[in-house]
């Protein structure tokens, strides 16, 4: 099967501990992302990779950070300099960055208490 | 910015009836892409238009793309009790390549 999946689904941490979601696809692509969506809001980017060991910055990278070392798999660290982490991540990729359409993860729901 | 804003942000029919959702853009774009969420789970894509592309159909999807009016929409026909869900539109930008901007969606609700 092909697919992105990440991991987990749920996900509770304590306020001042940083956290690592997963995210793994198999569809050979080039480019994966990182969205946050808060509720009734619309899909925020995080970070983003177009290839292998290159990542840049989205509309709210402050507080995260990313690594891109192998092709299939892009986690996403929620530092504790992060204010506000509790949301919804959603982890896509598509095969040419921007131009392409993008396949979803089912999303990791973090909440920090 | 560059994002996309859809219209209405709720929108609830009858089982049967059409749905129609509105997206307009900000800036110049390459192509504008349709997306569905249902509650708590990832996004699909649905259906990609072209900016030189006016009109694309997908089983009970219809898409219009006007880039004089920066606006897009996305008709359902004959909605049944399955379509309810969020939906998004999603534009790349010509200046900023590598990435798309996503709207705030519209919650379709279908009663059956």
């Amino acid at each position: 099967d092909g697919g992105i999946t990440q991991s987990p689904k749920y996900l509770f941490r304590k306020e001042g501990q940083n956290v690592t979601l997963s995210c793994e696809q198999n569809l050979n692509h080039d480019a994966m992302y990182w969205y946050r969506q808060d509720p009734g809001q619309g899909l925020r980017l995080i970070y983003y990779s177009q290839i292998v060991n290159d990542f840049q910055k989205g509309d709210i990278a402050e507080g995260y950070s990313v690594s891109r070392e192998k092709k299939e798999s892009f986690p996403l660290t929620v530092t504790s300099a992060q204010k506000n982490p509790t949301a919804f991540y959603l982890c896509a990729s598509s095969n040419q960055a921007g131009i392409y359409e993008q396949y979803f993860g089912p999303g990791t729901r973090l909440t920090v208490t | 910015s560059q994002q996309g804003e859809e219209d209405p942000q709720a929108l609830s029919i009858q089982e049967g009836e059409n749905a129609t959702m509105n997206c307009s853009y900000k800036t110049s774009i390459n192509n504008l892409q349709w997306y569905r969420q249902n509650s708590g789970r990832g996004l699909v894509h649905l259906i990609l238009i072209r900016s030189n592309e006016r009109e694309k159909h997908s089983g009970r999807l219809r898409v219009t793309l006007d880039t004089s009016k920066k606006s897009s929409s996305l008709l359902i026909t004959a909605s049944r009790a399955a379509d309810t869900a969020s939906y998004f539109c999603a534009t790349d930008a010509s200046s900023t390549l590598g990435r798309l901007y996503f709207g705030r969606g519209t919650q379709l609700t279908v009663w059956p």
